[in-house]
């Protein structure tokens, strides 16, 4: 089955830097999610972008997604301490409902 | 609308007990997710219903894991007979559409410990 797996792992960042993760996965995809988890938290869906979409921005954020390469980054601009989160990616293919999930990047922004 | 729910937001049960996990989802939605998150094994999706039905369960773990959709406004995850090894959060999670277009809403978590 598909999964997105995250890399790097951990970032931590001083607040204003940009913090950019990476996500690849195995299988043809319809869509690419990325969700934020605050510790103890549920998971808050951030982006989707389509199989036939290359770039999409929602505010401080922007997702890219190469499906030659079957991998998509997530850019967090001037970031806050307020972002210090665990960032995960998750695919759904065709046909079904299932969002397979990866591991997960925990991102540690600095005031 | 107030998100989706979950109760009990902590449960610490002993081996062998049954456990009962509770969601309501939004109001609207057609697809309902149950999943399990632990540090080893990340975030697992145990089963999905589409409509009350029951659509995917290949994640159940084994014949202790059950779940139910009774009616569209709520959803039980039960363990029985719980072991420590099914220590975990376990999230439901709704939606509305095929493909997951909108995104999943998560509830905040079940934090289960079986000691």
């Amino acid at each position: 089955s598909q999964q997105g797996e995250e890399d790097p792992q951990a970032l931590s960042i001083q607040e204003g830097e940009n913090a950019t993760m990476n996500c690849s996965y195995k299988t043809s995809i319809n869509n690419l999610q990325w969700y934020r988890q605050n510790s103890g938290r549920g998971l808050v869906h951030l982006i989707l972008i389509r199989s036939n979409e290359r770039e999409k921005h929602s505010g401080r954020l922007r997702v890219t997604l190469d499906t030659s390469k079957k991998s998509s980054s997530l850019l967090i601009t001037a970031s806050r301490a307020a972002d210090t989160a665990s960032y995960f990616c998750a695919t759904v293919g065709y046909g079904n409902n299932r969002l397979a999930f990866g591991k997960g990047n925990q991102v540690v922004v600095i005031p | 609308d107030a998100g989706v729910i979950q109760s009990p937001r902590h449960e610490v049960t002993e081996m062998g007990q049954e456990v009962t996990l509770r969601c309501k989802p939004i109001s609207g939605h057609d697809y309902l997710f149950w999943y399990r998150q632990t540090m080893m094994r990340g975030l697992e999706l145990l089963i999905y219903f589409n409509n009350n039905v029951p659509i995917d369960d290949s994640g159940m773990p084994e014949d202790r894991f059950s779940a139910k959709m009774p009616n569209a406004s709520f959803s039980t995850l039960k363990i029985q007979p719980s072991e420590p090894r099914d220590s975990a959060v376990y999230f439901c999670a709704s939606s509305l559409g095929q493909g997951n277009l909108g995104g999943q809403y998560f509830g905040p978590g079940t934090r289960l410990t079986v000691t």
